[in-house]
């Protein structure tokens, strides 16, 4: 089946400094993408979709400056988390489909960022 | 707005028995509705879908049935494997296919 990669599966970071997190699809072409936020015993947050070659389109409440996502290339999307704070520890998930089925949508595996 | 309620776990069961993870939601107009699992390591993987009133999904002996009376998608599977355990998230999708909402996860663990 498809798979999408995401890399790295853990990070832990000083307080003020950024982390990159990417999500690669490695067999078909990702048209649209989501990252997601859980946080512990609840639900995965829906942050942002990024289409590829245009800005990703940020849910309510999610900062864009903080949560910069780039989806220049129809495999490839990041996620770069700015200026990193304690409150932003948490898991984060990103998916990719192709076209406008959500049966065809492929997880990553998730990345844990622990900000120190 | 809409949503997914789902069964709070941990759940541990032993092989062979009987298992349901209840999932309940609250949506606009027709919405899909999925099971996704997640086993140690891995990511989210699809395991059964519906995308109507009354369709049951299946797969891996697991089963779920789309009741629109109830707003209910419950997952269930008549006897657990070891092999089975994981974290199982129930999910739903509007039908612009521009929202995609998760439960919880319940986490399942089957010992021998």
């Amino acid at each position: 089946g498809a798979v999408v990669s995401q890399h790295p599966s853990r990070v832990i970071c000083k307080s003020g400094t950024s982390v990159k997190i990417e999500c690669r699809s490695l067999d078909f072409q990702a048209t649209t993408m989501f990252w997601y936020r859980q946080f512990p015993k609840q639900s995965l947050m829906l942050m942002a979709t990024s289409n590829e070659g245009s800005k990703a389109t940020y849910e309510q409440g999610v900062e864009k400056d903080k949560f910069l996502i780039n989806h220049a290339s129809l495999t490839l999307s990041t996620l770069t988390v700015t200026s990193a704070h304690p409150e932003d520890s948490s898991f984060y998930i990103c998916s990719a489909r192709t076209g406008q089925n959500n049966e065809k949508l492929f997880f990553g595996s998730g990345t844990q960022l622990s900000v120190l | 707005g809409d949503s997914v309620t789902q069964m709070e776990g941990p759940v541990t069961l032993s092989e062979e028995a009987f298992l349901t993870i209840n999932c309940t939601y609250t949506a606009t107009g027709y919405p899909s509705l999925f099971w996704y699992v997640q086993y140690p390591g891995e990511g989210l993987q699809l395991l059964l879908k519906a995308t109507k009133a009354d369709d049951k999904g299946s797969n891996k002996g697991f089963e779920a049935t789309y009741r629109k009376e109830t707003t209910s998608f419950h997952l269930e599977k008549g006897s657990v494997q070891v092999s089975d355990s994981a974290v199982y998230f129930c999910a739903l999708s509007n039908r612009a296919g521009n929202q995609f909402y998760f439960g919880t996860g319940t986490s399942l663990t089957v010992i021998p």
